[in-house]
């Protein structure tokens, strides 16, 4: 079972330059997030989606967006990348609805803006 | 809102010495209490979790009980080994939410 899958798994980009951070998970879960985590801050909620078709903004939202056409993916996307973008993101499912919420995460992008 | 708040690290230990990490928090409502860790270079995953007060979640040595008059979710385990050394979160969910909130999580270092 490989849960989640995120990609790539490391990119240098230029500032400026567009990026898509791509989470695709196989577990049927309704519920998809992403999270940037950088050192001394912790975890922090980027955009989440309850279901496929809607969408959330988390904490810290500006200057990345997301779609949710189907259940399976959830992909983030860097409009215009800047050095503050520097970060290690990762996306995370639970199953919603009635259950505990935990939530399995992916492996992590690493992503370093220049 | 809701917050969490954990103990401060780095933590360091000597191999088989005893384990406590603590974590409050700060919610409305009844949420379920969950340890994360994240080992080098990984993603999180679930350590354990519990879902009601006095509930005591369990996993690998490690436990947490669920104290909801002192809003305290404290990881312990009796017994540290090196391969425990890795980043714990404390996190919490409100089931209507939908949300976690995360605490800054503890650096765990065991030395042999």
């Amino acid at each position: 079972i490989a849960g989640i899958t995120q990609a790539p798994t490391s990119q240098i980009l230029a500032a400026g330059r567009r990026m898509t951070l791509r989470c695709t998970q196989d577990m049927r879960h309704n519920a998809m997030y992403w999270y940037r985590q950088d050192l001394g801050l912790g975890l922090r909620l980027i955009h989440y989606s309850n279901t496929a078709g809607t969408t959330g903004k988390g904490e810290v939202p500006d200057g990345y967006s997301v779609s949710r056409a189907n259940t399976d993916d959830f992909p983030l996307t860097l409009a215009s990348a800047v050095p503050s973008q520097t970060s290690v993101y990762f996306c995370a499912s639970s199953d919603g609805g009635q259950g505990t919420g935990e939530l399995f995460f992916g492996e992590g992008s690493r992503l370093t803006v220049l | 809102g809701n917050s969490v708040t954990q103990m401060e690290g780095p933590v360091t230990l000597s191999e088989e010495a005893f384990l406590t990490i603590n974590c409050t928090y700060t919610a409305t409502g009844y949420p379920s209490l969950f340890w994360y860790v994240q080992y080098p270079g990984e993603g999180l995953q679930l350590l354990l979790k519990a879902t009601k007060a006095d509930d005591k979640g369990s996993n690998k040595g490690f436990e947490a009980t669920y104290r909801k008059e002192t809003t305290s979710f404290h990881l312990e385990k009796g017994s540290v080994q090196v391969s425990d050394s890795a980043v714990y979160f404390c996190a919490l969910k409100n089931t209507n939410a939908g949300k976690s909130t995360f605490g800054d999580g503890t650096t765990l270092t065991v030395k042999p």
